[in-house]
């Protein structure tokens, strides 16, 4: 079975400061990954997705993630926190082209000016 | 505009009301999904529709009817809800068979009085 385990249900940082959200899953197969973004009462946007190829994937707004193959992790940076970047965070694995997905708990981001 | 619409955006009822949400894509995906989201908790898979076959439905209670009459719509019908039913309720599409993301609308926030 497939899962997804974010760490720290909820991260501050500072303003300018370097954002680490973490994100570690457990498949038997060579997993495809992705990371939300959601804004309040909005629905999930994608920030960024790793299929194959390059291990480091960057995405949009700044972030960047990179699969560790043997960490089983993907976790989600961005150099320099911008105040814009609080909002909830989504980590997902897909293992198949048949399209189930595996959603995380979500990580809260809170950007303190 | 993810390509994915919602509608209404929010919905107050009774729970002896009879409404309905629905969600259009006009992507040419063929997998259509309903997620509920309730606060502090996962995000929750409720049914899956591929080629407008239903392929999921995630122990929903029977209050929650799904419709899927061709492959860009999506809809779901409610009755006698319970309070405990108020959420956030999501729609996604994909296209299966490739390493795709999903696609998410904005959202139906629901408030079951």
């Amino acid at each position: 079975a497939q899962s997804v385990t974010q760490l720290g249900s909820h991260v501050s940082v500072s303003e300018g400061a370097l954002v680490l959200l973490r994100c570690n899953y457990s498949s038997s197969v060579p997993p495809y990954l992705f990371w939300y973004v959601q804004y309040p009462n909005q629905g999930l946007q994608l920030l960024l997705k790793y299929t194959t190829g390059a291990t480091l994937v960057k995405g949009i707004n700044g972030f960047e993630a990179e699969f560790k193959k043997s960490e089983t992790s993907f976790h989600l940076t961005k150099p320099s926190a911008h105040m814009s970047d609080a909002a909830e965070y989504f980590c997902a694995v897909s293992v198949d082209t048949g399209n189930q997905f595996y959603f995380g708990t979500g990580t809260s981001l809170t950007v303190i000016p | 505009e993810t390509g994915v619409t919602q509608t209404p955006r929010h919905l107050v009822m009774g729970m002896t009301n009879k409404k309905s949400l629905k969600c259009e894509q006009h992507l040419g995906h063929n997998a259509m999904y309903w997620y509920k989201q309730s606060a502090k908790k996962p995000l929750e898979l409720m049914f899956v529709y591929n080629f407008k076959e239903q392929t999921e439905n995630n122990s929903v209670p029977s209050r929650f009817s799904p419709e899927c009459p061709n492959s860009s719509h999506l809809f779901l019908h409610l009755h006698t809800l319970q309070p405990e039913d108020s959420a956030l309720y999501l729609c996604a599409s994909t296209v299966t068979g490739v390493t795709g993301e999903l696609f998410f609308g904005e959202g139906s926030r629901l408030t079951v009085l």
